[in-house]
């Protein structure tokens, strides 16, 4: 069974600290994605990586960043947490290949607040 | 326009209710079409998917692709409470670094 953990699951942060969220898999997966989900809007990508060290802009990546050191690692960072960025942040992760075709398999989320 | 839309609900039918999920797109390059439900408090995990137009079925589930007019489908048969959950459509072009675009979800409350 492929697992995707999540470091937090309820987050409480300050207007301007600086937010790390981690994402861990199991399953030697390529590919490794942060979303985030909010009521009405859906799941918006915010950036995705294909490859250790390798990252790509998602649809929504200002005020965020990420970090890929080693295969089963993808951190989403808030460099300076804003209360817009109260959301619920899902992590996923999938087989190779196409990016677009392969399941993705998602964490349990992690539910920030920025006060 | 969104790219993906989809009624948010909530939806409520009585058990045993045969349900009808649905997403419209606007992007004619979409050929990948998935179906994920999400529980309360849990990450989306993935229901059914089916490639370009057609029927596919799974148990007491089938999801349609009617390409034409960009509209897609779940269907619940025999519904349970335990069915109960958000009901997410994603969908891709399948060009390489083309990632899923997902509907807004629609939660479903089947009640016993």
């Amino acid at each position: 069974d492929v697992k995707v953990t999540q470091s937090s699951r309820y987050l409480v942060k300050r207007t301007g600290e600086k937010v790390f969220l981690e994402c861990v898999q199991d399953m030697d997966h390529e590919n490794m994605f942060w979303y985030r989900q909010d009521p009405g809007l859906g799941l918006r990508l915010i950036y995705f990586s294909y490859d250790v060290k390798m990252k790509e802009k998602g649809d929504i990546p200002e005020g965020y960043s990420v970090s890929r050191e080693k295969k089963e690692r993808f951190s989403l960072i808030l460099e300076s947490a804003s209360t817009n960025q109260t959301s619920m942040y899902l992590c996923a992760s999938s087989l190779s290949g196409l990016a677009g075709v392969d399941e993705q398999y998602f964490g349990p989320g992690t539910r920030l607040t920025v006060t | 326009q969104k790219e993906v839309e989809q009624d948010p609900g909530p939806l409520s039918v009585p058990e045993g209710a045969i349900v009808s999920l649905n997403c419209t797109y606007s992007n004619s390059a979409f050929q990948y079409f998935m179906w994920y439900r999400q529980y309360s408090r849990k990450g989306p995990e993935l229901l059914m998917y089916t490639y370009s137009s057609g029927n596919k079925e799974d148990g007491r589930f089938t999801a349609q692709v009617d390409k034409s007019s960009k509209y897609i489908s779940l269907f619940i048969r025999d519904s349970q409470p335990s069915d109960s959950a958000t009901y997410l459509c994603a969908m891709s072009a399948m060009d390489y670094g083309q990632n899923f675009v997902f509907g807004p979800g629609t939660r479903l409350s089947v009640l016993p």
